[in-house]
């Protein structure tokens, strides 16, 4: 079965301090991994993606994320953390089993809470 | 541009009651999405089109029924709903579905339409 893990349901970190997220994923195939970021009463802003190639993964508002394919994992991670980084984070990976081709299966979020 | 848009941002409605939700991109995306999302809980993929036509339905109720008019416009027509169905639905959008090897392409999310159903 294909799925995701966000192993922690929120992470704390002070401003200013490195953080990182933490996802595992399971799928059939080549993974295809992207990192999402909702902040409250809001859609999912894509932050990056891991497709091929640098297993270091760079995006959007300084964050980054290292593709560990023995571990199959996709860690999130920002050296210097700012109170506007606290937010909703979900971890998705392509439904390969989809013939679609387009589904996301989503981990079930953690909650950044960056304290200044 | 790099938006999507959604009207209404919230809506109440009876069960009964019959509403439309609407969704647009102009960023020439031909691969549209429905999710239903719960409060801290992941998005749920309701419906999917490509090149507007229908290509997922995740076994979503009759009660749900997506629209795609044109390769901009997104609907989602709403009746006889139940409490349940109360939740976050967002519109995404993606340049396509992907399946090519330069895919898969990431989604662009609209900010909601917050349904309640009394």
């Amino acid at each position: 079965a294909q799925s995701v893990a966000q192993p922690e349901d929120q992470v704390n970190v002070a401003e200013g301090n490195p953080l990182t997220v933490k996802c595992t994923y399971s799928v059939s195939g080549n993974p295809y991994l992207f990192w999402y970021v909702q902040y409250p009463n809001r859609g999912l802003q894509f932050l990056l993606k891991y497709i091929t190639g640098d297993n270091l993964v760079k995006g959007s508002y300084g964050f980054e994320a290292e593709f560990n394919k023995s571990q199959t994992s996709f860690h999130l991670k920002k050296p210097s953390a700012l109170v506007s980084d606290s937010a909703l984070y979900f971890c998705a990976v392509r439904d390969s089993l989809n013939q679609a081709g387009t589904a996301l299966i989503f981990g079930k979020g953690t909650t950044l809470s960056v304290s200044s | 541009d790099t938006e999507v848009t959604q009207t209404p941002k919230h809506l109440v409605m009876g069960m009964t009651n019959k509403k439309s939700l609407k969704c647009e991109q102009h960023m020439g995306h031909r691969a549209m999405y429905w999710y239903k999302q719960k409060a801290k809980k992941p998005p749920e993929l309701m419906f999917v089109y490509s090149y507007e036509k229908l290509s997922i339905n995740e076994s979503v109720p009759s009660r749900f029924s997506p629209e795609c008019p044109n390769s901009s416009l997104l609907n989602l027509h709403l009746h006889a709903l139940q409490p349940e169905d109360s939740a976050l639905y967002l519109c995404a959008s993606s340049q396509d579905r992907g399946t090519g090897t330069s895919g898969p392409y990431e989604q662009y999310f609209g900010p909601g339409t917050r349904l309640t159903v009394t």
